[in-house]
């Protein structure tokens, strides 16, 4: 079965800061990648998506993600973060065939104002 | 213009009871998962359903858990017996379709506090 790491379990910046947070998965197949947010009270919610096409996949609010099929990676990054950033970020992956997605174990993200 | 509604929010319960969670999906989605996630965790996932019927159901921990969808709308997990260890988020997500193919995004609801006594 697939897992999912997430290599930062908390990560502190201060506004304007870059930011990358690293997400590998294990499975050779066809897989499907998501990134959700959760912000502070309030539930789940999709950043972004990949499927197929472009590597290089947009999100809401600046955020995007590069599949690198060689790696098995799917990277989070945003050039300058905000304070309203502050959240837990999941990396999810569903294959092809199998319809349970998989989560890693999130990283918490602190922006200082 | 709902989204994913669960009920109820918290449930506290003692150990060896019985207890049920809701789960309405969005209007139309044919998909519906059940996943449960424990502090620190990322969501595990339980249980999904295709229309009625529970398609995969590899995630339950054991048999004192067990999930219906008799109408293929609403949802209910039901845990008997339930265990200090039971005690943790329970998230329930729909989509237009199976997460496998393109273009199917999971919509979680807010999920249910359980802890278990």
């Amino acid at each position: 079965a697939q897992s999912v790491s997430q290599h930062n379990h908390h990560v502190i910046l201060s506004e304007a800061a870059s930011l990358e947070l690293g997400c590998n998965y294990s499975y050779g197949g066809t897989v499907n990648l998501f990134w959700y947010v959760q912000y502070p009270g309030q539930h789940l919610q999709l950043l972004l998506k990949y499927f197929s096409g472009d590597p290089l996949v947009k999100g809401i609010k600046g955020f995007e993600a590069e599949f690198i099929k060689s790696k098995f990676s799917f990277n989070l990054r945003k050039p300058s973060v905000q304070w309203s950033d502050t959240a837990e970020y999941f990396c999810a992956v569903t294959t092809y065939n199998n319809n349970d997605m998989r989560f890693g174990a999130g990283t918490r993200l602190t922006v200082k104002p | 213009g709902a989204g994913v509604s669960q009920t109820p929010s918290n449930k506290v319960t003692e150990k060896g009871k019985y207890v049920e969670l809701r789960c309405d999906p969005i209007s139309g989605h044919t998909a519906l998962y059940w996943y449960r996630q424990s502090l620190g965790q990322g969501p595990e996932f339980l249980i999904y359903f295709q229309g009625t019927g529970a398609a995969d159901d590899s995630g339950l921990p054991n048999d004192r858990f067990f999930a219906v969808r008799p109408e293929g709308s609403v949802s209910t997990l039901k845990i008997q017996r339930t265990e200090r260890g039971d005690s943790a988020v329970y998230l329930c997500a729909s989509s237009l379709n199976l997460a496998g193919g393109p273009g199917n995004e999971q919509f979680f609801g807010p999920g249910t506090r359980l802890t278990v006594l």
